[in-house]
């Protein structure tokens, strides 16, 4: 079946560096992926839809000079978290969305980010 | 790699039946987790399941936990039209900490 990776898988970075995590869909292309994050068992946040070749679209009170996202190809999106604090530590889950009837859409493992 | 299998892909139903999904790990999990997402929106967290063969409720949906915490199970009782969506399991690894996804398995009521 279809597959979503993400690197890193784990980070620990310094408060005031950037930290940049890859999603990619590896046997299909993917026009969309979502970037999402994870507070311990709740919901996914979603903070992004990213399109290939256009600007993402950010939700409401997520800042985009702060969650950089690029979906360079139909195969890769990257989201870089600018000058981390420790409040961004959390889990962040990227998805493609796989086009066709079902339109399904297919989930990364996450990266677990910590910020020290 | 590691993987979680989720079956089946899809599932028809009339309203008042019942519905049934099943994930099957490669490897043991530390913890499992449900969701449900409805047409065009994103998922939402139902529950998570920890301890081997464990059995949560909530109202008519039935949450299972194998033994060898390696496969899961979630049953809905007397499907609503509010059932409808797509439901996912992930599966938490022991090794890395990573969620490995389900494909989903879409619920649909037939007309």
């Amino acid at each position: 079946g279809a597959v979503v990776s993400q690197h890193p898988s784990r980070v620990i970075c310094k408060s005031g560096t950037s930290v940049k995590i890859e999603c990619r869909s590896l046997d299909f292309q993917a026009t969309t992926m979502f970037w999402y994050r994870q507070f311990p068992k709740q919901s996914l946040m979603l903070m992004a839809t990213s399109n290939e070749g256009s600007k993402a679209t950010y939700e409401q009170g997520v800042e985009k000079d702060k969650f950089l996202i690029n979906h360079a190809s139909l195969t890769l999106s990257t989201l870089t978290v600018t000058s981390a604090h420790p409040e961004d530590s959390s889990f962040y889950i990227c998805s493609a969305k796989r086009q066709g009837p079902a339109d399904t859409q297919y989930f990364g493992p996450g990266t677990r980010l910590t910020v020290l | 790699g590691q993987q979680v299998m989720q079956i089946p892909q899809y599932q028809h139903v009339q309203e008042g039946e019942d519905f049934t999904t099943y994930c099957n790990s490669s490897t043991t999990l530390s913890n499992i987790q449900w969701y449900k997402q409805r047409p065009g929106g994103h998922p939402v967290f139902l529950i998570q399941l920890v301890k081997s063969g464990e059995v949560k409720k909530q109202k008519r949906l039935t949450f299972q936990f194998g033994e060898a915490k390696k496969n899961s199970s979630l049953h809905i009782t007397a499907t609503q039209t509010t059932d409808v969506g797509t439901y996912f399991c992930a599966g938490r690894t022991r090794s890395n900490y990573q969620l490995i996804w389900g494909a989903g398995t879409k619920l649909i009521i037939k007309p």
